[in-house]
C-alpha cells in the first residue's frame, strides 16, 4: 500500500513567486490536511480538506491556499513568496477526521 | 487554550532505559491524543494514540498514560535503543463538531538521544 506522496521533495524559489506543492494521498483516504514546520515554529496546521471542502484553516495569512480535486489529490499554493516561507510543508492524509493521520515526507521550500 | 505544551525538550538515555516525555493541554474539547516520532528528513509517523477515555495504552515497548484530570498525558520508552533517536511530538485534536476538529495541535518536540 502506498504511502501519502509530496512533489516536488526539494524546491527553491525566489522572494514574490508563487509555488504550488502537491500531495497524493493513501489509496481511500478522504482527508488531507496540510502542515508548516520550521525549527521556531514547530509543527503548525495550515488547512484541512474532506471531500474537496475546506473543513478548517489555521492562521496563516491569505497567500496560503489550497484545494482538493475529486480524486482526493490536494495542492497547496503559496503565493507572493517571503524569506520566512521556507519551511519543510508536510501533507497528511486519513480515512477521515476520526482517524489517525498518515504523513508523507514533505516538500522542502527554501526562499532566497 | 490551543497550546499543546510538551517537555523536555531534550532527553539523553542510556541504552536499556526508560525514556519519558510528558505533553499537558488545555482545551477540554480535544478527544484524540496521537505521538509522532519523526527522524531527519522525514515526515512523522504515528507511533501510537490514546483518547480520553482511557488511561494507558500499551503498544510493544511505547505506552502512554492519560491524566484527563490533570490534562496530561506523557510517553513511556521501555528498554530505549539507538534506533529510537528521533524527534518526538505529542498532539492533541478536537473532537467532532468543535472549531478544532480535523486539526492537530502539535507540542514542541522532544529530542530523544540513545546512547548505545
Amino acid at each position: 500500500k502506498a504511502g501519502v506522496t509530496q512533489t516536488p521533495r526539494y524546491l527553491i524559489k525566489t522572494r514574490g513567486q508563487q509555488v504550488t506543492l502537491s500531495c497524493s494521498p493513501i489509496s481511500g483516504h478522504r482527508s488531507v490536511s496540510w502542515y508548516q514546520q520550521t525549527p521556531g515554529q514547530g509543527l503548525q496546521f495550515l488547512f484541512e480538506y474532506f471531500s474537496e471542502t475546506q473543513r478548517n484553516k489555521g492562521n496563516f495569512p491569505g497567500r496560503f491556499s489550497g484545494r482538493q480535486f475529486s480524486n482526493s489529490r490536494s495542492e497547496m499554493n503559496v503565493s507572493t513568496l517571503e524569506l520566512g516561507d521556507s519551511a519543510l510543508y508536510l501533507c497528511a492524509s486519513s480515512l477521515s477526521s476520526s482517524y489517525g493521520y498518515t504523513f508523507g515526507s514533505g516538500t522542502r521550500l527554501t526562499v532566497v | 487554550q490551543q497550546q499543546v505544551k510538551q517537555s523536555p525538550q531534550s532527553l539523553i538515555v542510556q541504552k536499556g532505559g526508560i525514556s519519558i516525555i510528558n505533553c499537558a493541554y488545555e482545551n477540554t474539547a480535544f478527544d484524540y491524543f496521537p505521538w509522532y516520532q519523526q527522524f531527519p528528513g522525514k515526515g512523522p509517523a504515528l507511533l501510537i494514540a490514546i483518547r480520553p477515555d482511557v488511561s494507558e495504552k500499551k503498544e510493544g515497548r511505547f505506552t502512554i498514560s492519560f491524566n484527563k484530570s490533570a490534562k496530561q498525558f506523557s510517553l513511556h520508552i521501555m528498554d530505549s535503543q539507538p534506533g529510537d533517536s528521533a524527534t518526538y511530538f505529542c498532539a492533541a485534536r478536537g473532537n467532532a463538531g468543535g472549531t478544532s476538529y480535523g486539526k492537530l495541535t502539535f507540542g514542541q518536540g522532544t529530542i530523544l538521544t540513545v546512547h548505545p
